[in-house]
This record gives structure tokens, C-alpha cells and sequence, in this order.
């Protein structure tokens, strides 16, 4: 079964500094997904991206972040400058609502 | 604020027996509703969608859905000790196909 590939898998950086997850969405797949789901806490939609475009974002998603499709299979999230309040496992999705295995950070 | 509600659990329930997961929805435009299933530690892994009225068999799961009601909810028959996970309800709004609304999650502990 097609699957959602996320990197890393496990993420510790220092406060302040920028990071970059990755994700490879199931192929032929348009929509591409970022939610992030704080220890214990719900899953919480970041943003949207269709046809190489922010689709939708929430107000979670402000100037610090930014998503890129690099090239044909990659899909990124960077966080430029990161805080405390940022850890928290971070998940892609793709059209049909399948989820990556996920991205743990630890800002530290 | 468009809202997912579920109740936080744990719920226990007997091998073998129904489980019976519930859950309501605030906006009245909500076109699609999802049941994920999620292990401590991992991703949530979707288990079945549904977008109409009535119920939606898939194994041994079955979604109903009540949009005069706003109301969703997931059976699952036959319950084994490895479906005790937590269950997220989730839905799109009318507005906005594009991102899902979670709920919180309901514990499910499945007893021997």
C-alpha cells in the first residue's frame, strides 16, 4: 500500500534555530497536508498546499513557517526560528488523509 | 469556532463485545467524516470515511452517520485486546474541503 514518508523521524534542536522536516506524499497525490500534535493534545491542522499553492492555513501557521515543494516528490516544512512551544510531533498527510509516520520535535 | 467533540474516555470494554465510539460536530456544513485509529506514540491510521447519511460497513467497523443530529459514530464488533488505541473523530467543514478538524480522542481499553 502506497505510504507517506516523513524525515526525520526524531528532531532536537536548540531554541532560536530553523529546522526543516520533510515528507515524499503518496505519489500523483495533489493535496498535501501539515498538522502537528503537541504531547497529549488533539491533532491541529497547520496548512494546506494544491498545485504548488498555500491552499488554506491556520492561525497556527504564521510567518515563521513555511511549506515548499522543492521538487516533484518532496514537501517541507520549515519553522525559521524555533521556540519552546514548537515541540511536538509533526505529520504529513496527502490526498486521501493518509498520515506520515510523523516527525518528533524537540526544541530544546 | 468549528468544534469536533468526543468523550475523553477510557472506555473499557469486554473482548468480543461492541465497542461504541461517539461523536458530534458543530458546523452543520460539514460535507465528510473520518475515524482514525491512533497507538500511543504513533500516526494516526484512517479506518473508514463516510459523507452520507446511514451507515457504512467495513469489517468488523461500522460508521453512522446523523447530520440532523451532527452526529457520528463507530461501532466495532468483535472487539480485540489490539484495538485498544485512542479513536479521533474528524471532520471537513462546508467552507473548506481542504483541512480536517480533529477531535480530542476517545481511549478505548479492550479487557480479557
Amino acid at each position: 500500500e502506497p505510504e507517506v514518508t516523513q524525515t526525520p523521524s526524531h528532531q532536537v534542536t536548540q531554541m532560536g534555530q530553523e529546522v526543516i522536516l520533510r515528507c515524499v506524499p503518496i505519489s500523483n497525490h495533489l493535496y498535501f497536508y501539515w498538522y502537528r500534535q503537541i504531547l497529549g493534545q488533539k491533532v491541529e491542522f497547520l496548512v494546506s498546499f494544491y498545485n504548488n499553492e498555500i491552499s488554506e492555513k491556520s492561525e497556527i501557521f504564521d510567518d515563521q513557517f513555511s511549506v515548499e515543494r522543492p521538487d516533484g516528490s518532496n514537501f517541507t516544512l520549515k519553522i525559521r526560528s524555533t521556540k519552546l512551544e514548537d515541540s511536538a510531533m509533526y505529520f504529513c498527510a496527502s490526498y486521501g488523509y493518509t498520515f506520515g509516520s510523523g516527525t518528533r520535535l524537540t526544541v530544546v | 469556532q468549528k468544534e469536533v467533540e468526543q468523550n475523553s474516555g477510557p472506555l473499557s470494554v469486554p473482548e468480543g463485545a461492541i465497542a461504541s465510539l461517539n461523536c458530534t460536530y458543530s458546523d452543520r456544513g460539514s460535507q465528510s467524516f473520518f475515524w482514525y485509529r491512533q497507538y500511543s506514540g504513533k500516526s494516526p491510521e484512517l479506518i473508514m470515511f463516510i459523507y452520507s447519511n446511514g451507515d457504512k460497513e467495513d469489517g468488523r467497523f461500522t460508521a453512522q452517520l446523523n447530520k440532523a443530529s451532527q452526529y457520528v459514530s463507530l461501532l466495532i464488533r468483535d472487539s480485540q485486546p489490539s484495538d485498544s488505541a485512542t479513536y479521533l473523530c474528524a471532520a471537513t467543514g462546508y467552507s473548506s474541503a481542504s483541512k480536517i478538524i480533529f477531535g480530542s480522542g476517545t481511549r478505548l481499553s479492550i479487557r480479557p
